[in-house]
């Protein structure tokens, strides 16, 4: 069974840049989430998805984060503008609803 | 905000038992104890989870106190591949069907050859 794809693995960007991360989820998991790590840090859920519906996006910092996730499927979540404190990896999991979450292996923001 | 504590770090050696301890004091009856650990480089994995009995799998086992304030992560034979961040998570229900998990800062288990 092929587990959470995510990409790109790494990015470096200029602070104020956007970007975007990409997360495609296990086949047949309606629930998808995004989570921030800081370094030396627990994971932050940011955004919990049920299908395409947001169940929980109180942590995101709507000012500058937004996600979507609109065919109840792939999701994608933007920074823009990105500050220097959004440098961290962000995760993306997915799961059958109230079941153990499975995660991707990240994508590592540095941001000059 | 986490719900939970644990030692920031431990150590162990290689093929010896280890005991992963969580204190949550303010844990709810709906709560559930959830145990994911991450390997270097990696997302998170889910270990296993519990609610009021103990539970055992095929990587580890879940002891939990009879008040539910704490509970203990036991690993019987530590490997070198153990060596990792295990997080110790109280599960919150959002909705009747999300699920809300707040990650701490977990405990770094160091195995010794």
């Amino acid at each position: 069974e092929a587990g959470v794809a995510q990409s790109p693995r790494y990015k470096i960007i200029e602070k104020r840049q956007s970007v975007a991360f990409w997360c495609n989820p296990i086949s047949g998991h309606a629930t998808l989430y995004w989570y921030q790590q800081i370094l030396g840090q627990g994971p932050k859920l940011l955004i919990q998805f049920q299908n395409n519906g947001v169940v929980d996006d109180s942590q995101l910092p709507k000012d500058r984060f937004s996600a979507e996730r609109l065919k109840g499927v792939d999701s994608t979540l933007k920074i823009q503008p990105a500050k220097l404190e959004d440098s961290a990896v962000y995760l993306c999991a997915s799961s059958l609803p109230l079941n153990e979450q499975f995660f991707g292996p990240g994508t590592r923001l540095t941001v000059l | 905000d986490a719900k939970t504590t644990q030692p920031n770090s431990m150590e162990s050696n290689e093929e010896e038992p280890v005991h992963l301890p969580c204190n949550h004091s303010t844990i709810s009856g709906t709560d559930y104890i959830h145990w994911y650990r991450q390997l270097p480089s990696q997302g998170p994995e889910y270990v296993i989870h519990g609610l009021t009995s103990n539970v055992n799998n095929r990587m580890a086992s879940l002891a939990i106190a009879e008040d539910r304030k704490s509970s203990t992560l036991i690993l019987h034979r530590a490997t070198l591949r153990d060596a990792a961040v295990y997080y110790c998570i109280l599960r919150d229900v959002v909705r009747g069907y999300g699920q809300n998990f707040v990650f701490g800062p977990g405990t770094r288990l160091s195995v010794l050859p």
